[in-house]
């Protein structure tokens, strides 16, 4: 089945403890893009990536980080997270530039 | 600045009735355009996309939505809403040579038994 995986689902923790949300995809999109989203202000997009070692920021890159080391997978780092980083956060990938999103399920993070 | 609009946070329409939910955007040069659907607790899933052609174009569930270059808007429209079709509806935009998406705030389409 073609699928776009995010984990964890769900995770609270505490400011300034690093952590890392995986994202995979099995359909062998170049593009992948990561996106949070916040009560009235729709979908942001942080980073996303066009193939392999190539990314680029979106609209709100502050305080994340992200990889491409392979074509499957994007992972968000958050290095030193903070209490405005709570949110609900959105991988997705897409075959080509003009092709619509794949969209995982959702992690939401709680930065106490 | 390019941006995505979505006049009305909320739409409510009764069972059976046509559904119209606005989108209009400010974009340089010719826009990819996306409507997504957001049902609880999911990610967001593709309904349809304009790339060139008609002006209509037909998704997925029955969605439609018009291109209208000149009002710069692509509103999504149904003929006969479901109760099924609550949910939170994205319009999205792809500027022309440009890899970043837009996304609208969203409308939360409520549709009434």
């Amino acid at each position: 089945e073609a699928q776009v995986t995010q984990n964890p689902r769900y995770l609270i923790t505490v400011t300034g403890k690093k952590l890392t949300v995986t994202c995979s995809q099995n359909m062998n999109h170049e593009y992948m893009s990561w996106y949070r989203q916040d009560p009235g202000l729709g979908l942001r997009q942080i980073y996303y990536s066009m193939n392999v070692e190539v990314t680029d920021k979106g609209d709100v890159p502050e305080g994340y980080k992200v990889s491409r080391k392979e074509k499957r997978n994007f992972p968000l780092i958050l290095e030193s997270p903070s209490p405005n980083q709570t949110s609900l956060y959105f991988c997705a990938s897409r075959r080509g530039a003009n092709q619509p999103q794949h969209f995982g399920d959702g992690t939401r993070l709680s930065i106490l | 600045a390019q941006s995505v609009a979505q006049p009305e946070d909320q739409v409510n329409v009764a069972e059976g009735n046509p559904l119209t939910v606005k989108c209009t955007y400010s974009v340089s040069g010719n826009p990819y355009l996306f409507w997504y659907v957001q049902y609880p607790n999911r990610g967001l899933q593709f309904l349809l996309k304009y790339i060139t052609g008609d002006n209509l174009v037909k998704g997925s569930y029955g969605f439609e939505a018009e291109f209208n270059k000149s009002q710069t808007s692509f509103h999504l429209k149904k003929p006969s809403a479901l109760v099924s079709d609550s949910a939170l509806y994205f319009c999205a935009v792809r500027p022309f040579r440009d890899d970043k998406i837009i996304f609208g705030k969203g409308t939360r389409l409520h549709i009434l038994p």
